[in-house]
């Protein structure tokens, strides 16, 4: 099965900041990724799909990157309402894996 | 309005069995393939399960395979999931999940299985 490594578990950030989330993925999954964001005692919300499309509704400070198998979810500006956790999850095939998530709060 | 409304959490023995469902409504339940996602408390989400639409085909992760079993009655637009030799690293919230590679994305508000003696 395909592993998606997700990298830093958690992250600490001032507001306003740029703030890098990146997934890796053991092998190609043609930019079947998605982004979740989970506040707590929320169910996740999809931020992106398709590795770069913006889900209907989300802030377009928030994007997303892919180069090879590794991906990246930017937020361009960081805003106290953006305190979560996220995860990335492939979407190629089953299993659709998830990574083990980065929880990012507020410095 | 799509909804996915989970039921039938509850505590359970260890190597006991359970089976959960999600009732779906506000689409065509019957063309759309169907996923389990479960989040053990304090914990990241983890993949459980995948049923085609016609309910042909299944994929359950490894961590289930063998002990859990996703069906579906297009019928009744409802997804189960058969639970059997549960484990206490079972315990968790269970999600059922639409989601379509078109950004197409609902999850149901979840139901908690806990397992233990």
């Amino acid at each position: 099965d395909i592993q998606m490594t997700q990298s830093p578990s958690s992250l600490s950030a001032s507001v306003g900041d740029r703030v890098t989330i990146t997934c890796r993925a053991s092998q190609g999954i043609s930019d079947y990724l998605a982004w979740y964001q989970q506040k707590p005692g929320k169910v996740p919300k999809l931020l992106i799909y398709a590795a770069s499309t913006l889900q209907s509704g989300v802030p377009s400070r928030f994007s997303g990157s892919a180069s090879g198998t590794t991906y990246t979810l930017t937020i361009s500006s960081l805003q106290p309402e953006d305190v979560a956790t996220y995860y990335c999850q492939k979407y190629d095939a089953a299993p659709r894996t998830f990574g083990q998530g980065t929880k990012l709060d507020i410095k | 309005e799509v909804q996915l409304v989970e039921s039938g959490g509850t505590l359970v023995q260890p190597g006991g069995s359970l089976r959960l469902s999600c009732s779906a409504s506000g689409f065509t339940f019957s063309s759309y393939i169907m996923h389990w996602v479960r989040q053990a408390p304090g914990k990241g989400l983890e993949y459980v399960s995948t049923i085609s639409n016609d309910g042909g085909s299944t994929y359950h992760g490894d961590s289930v395979k063998g002990r859990f079993t996703i069906s579906r009655d297009n019928s009744k637009n409802t997804l189960y999931l058969q639970m059997s030799s549960l484990r206490a690293e079972d315990t968790a919230v269970y999600y059922c999940v639409l989601s379509h590679s078109s950004g197409v994305d609902y999850w149901g508000r979840g139901t908690l299985v806990t397992v233990s003696s």
